[in-house]
């Protein structure tokens, strides 16, 4: 089974700042990569998908992801948060022999403060 | 096309009570997958279903669970006995193919035993 780290539990930022939260898998082999995002007390909006081609992904509301198989990472970037952007944010992957069921990561509290 | 509708939003069992979680996919998906959130958690997968069948239940707990997605009607989530420890968020996500690339998610059920 695969196993998702997301490091950071909760990431502090001021608005207008960049920020970068890490996430990264257990598998050696090709996976498919995603981002939610879990406003409070609402389900799961996808922010961005990892399917194949550049490693570079662009999802909604100006976040970007950037692919590393080497690494075994995929960390979710935004150049600049707004106060908007405070929600939880989780990692998942699917599993390499089964594309029917995604492995979530703890997820990430962003706390945007103005 | 209205997005994956789950009900109740919240709901409030005593010990020993029965709790069903339902679950209607979007237009036109007819797979529906299963997930539990459990506090300060990321998502674990529990069941996958398509249309009368069950795929794949290798994240459901063996006593006391259940789940079905009949020919007409919504997909359910059934718990009988519950316990303290199925206070969670209970969370469907449905696909118009078998592929998590195109899953869709509810806003959760959020089950609350005392």
């Amino acid at each position: 089974a695969q196993s998702v780290t997301q490091l950071d539990s909760q990431v502090p930022v001021f608005e207008e700042a960049p920020v970068e939260l890490r996430c990264n898998y257990s598998s050696s082999v090709s996976v498919y990569l995603f981002w939610y995002v879990q406003y409070p007390n609402q389900g799961l909006q996808l922010l961005l998908k990892y399917l194949s081609g550049s490693t570079l992904v662009k999802g909604i509301n100006g976040f970007e992801a950037e692919f590393n198989k080497s690494q075994t990472s995929f960390h979710l970037r935004k150049p600049s948060v707004h106060i908007s952007d405070t929600a939880e944010y989780f990692c998942a992957v699917s599993d390499p022999g089964n594309f029917n069921k995604f492995y979530f990561g703890s997820g990430t509290k962003l706390n945007v403060k103005p | 096309n209205a997005g994956v509708m789950q009900n109740p939003r919240h709901l409030v069992r005593r010990r020993g009570q029965e709790a069903r979680l339902r679950c209607s996919p979007m237009k036109g998906h007819s797979h529906v997958y299963w997930y539990r959130q459990l506090p300060e958690e990321g998502l674990k997968f529990m069941v996958y279903l398509q249309k009368e069948n069950i795929i794949d239940e290798s994240g459901m707990p063996k006593e006391r669970f259940s789940a079905e997605f009949p020919k007409e009607g919504p997909s359910i989530l059934r718990i009988q006995q519950v316990v303290r420890g199925d206070s969670a968020a209970y969370f469907c996500a449905s696909s118009p193919t078998g592929m998590n690339t195109e899953a869709f998610f509810g806003q959760g059920t959020r089950l609350t035993v005392v």
